[in-house]
């Protein structure tokens, strides 16, 4: 499985949009990659997915350059409520048929 | 989305004995689920592999007869801390999927074992 490496934590003020990078040097080329949020005390949940380019849903967007050697996940304006824990994953797109490898996370503390 | 539930959210034990935790996948039917477990400020770990009627798969350095994983049925899979002591204090988390396109995650248990 390919290692991801990303920063350990980030703060950020509310109203505010948040980059977070992922770095997956050693990505195969079937692999997809996928973000998680985790908040204290509860299971981690499915953020976005994406393979290439550009994907947008109504929570956050990932970016993911020509090379797939990184990627960014995007939050736009964030809130309060967006401090977590985020993971980024690298593997099969059907996540529900492996168990998964969860990398050390970022950590985002949003100040109001 | 799919919701998977765990029970007890939270539990205290005292050192020695056992305690189970239950993931129940509520509306769809799950033949494989996955019980991780996180330590404090750390990262989430896969224990183990249940699949439906047959034994448990665990990951190298987990003790198959101290948690015991039981997958009898196709919505729920039981997780057994048995002579838990302190260091088993831990948030275990399961997750199931139908149709293995998402996997989905239980709230999680928070053991602590005294």
């Amino acid at each position: 499985l390919a290692k991801t490496t990303q920063p350990i934590s980030m703060d950020s003020y509310e109203g505010q949009e948040v980059n977070i990078t992922c770095s997956h040097n050693n990505i195969a080329t079937n692999d997809y990659i996928t973000w998680y949020q985790q908040f204290p005390s509860q299971g981690p949940r499915f953020i976005i997915q994406g393979y290439k380019t550009k994907v947008t849903n109504e929570v956050a967007s990932l970016f993911i350059p020509a090379d797939r050697k990184s990627s960014t996940l995007s939050l736009p304006r964030v809130s309060l409520s967006d401090t977590a824990v985020y993971y980024c994953l690298v593997g099969d797109g059907d996540t529900g048929r492996r168990a998964l490898t969860f990398g050390s996370g970022t950590r985002l503390q949003v100040q109001p | 989305g799919a919701v998977v539930s765990q029970h007890p959210s939270w539990v205290i034990c005292k050192s020695g004995t056992s305690v189970k935790i239950e993931c129940r996948s509520l509306d769809f039917q799950a033949t494989t689920m996955f019980w991780y477990r996180q330590f404090p400020k750390q990262s989430l770990m896969l224990m183990a592999t249940s699949n439906e009627g047959s034994k448990a798969t665990y990951e190298q350095g987990v003790e198959k007869d101290k948690f015991l994983i039981n997958h009898a049925s196709l919505t729920l899979s039981t997780l057994t801390v048995t002579s838990a002591h302190p260091e088993d204090s831990s948030f275990y988390i399961c997750s199931a999927s139908q149709d293995s396109a998402e996997a989905f995650f239980g709230q999680g248990t928070r053991l602590t074992v005294v």
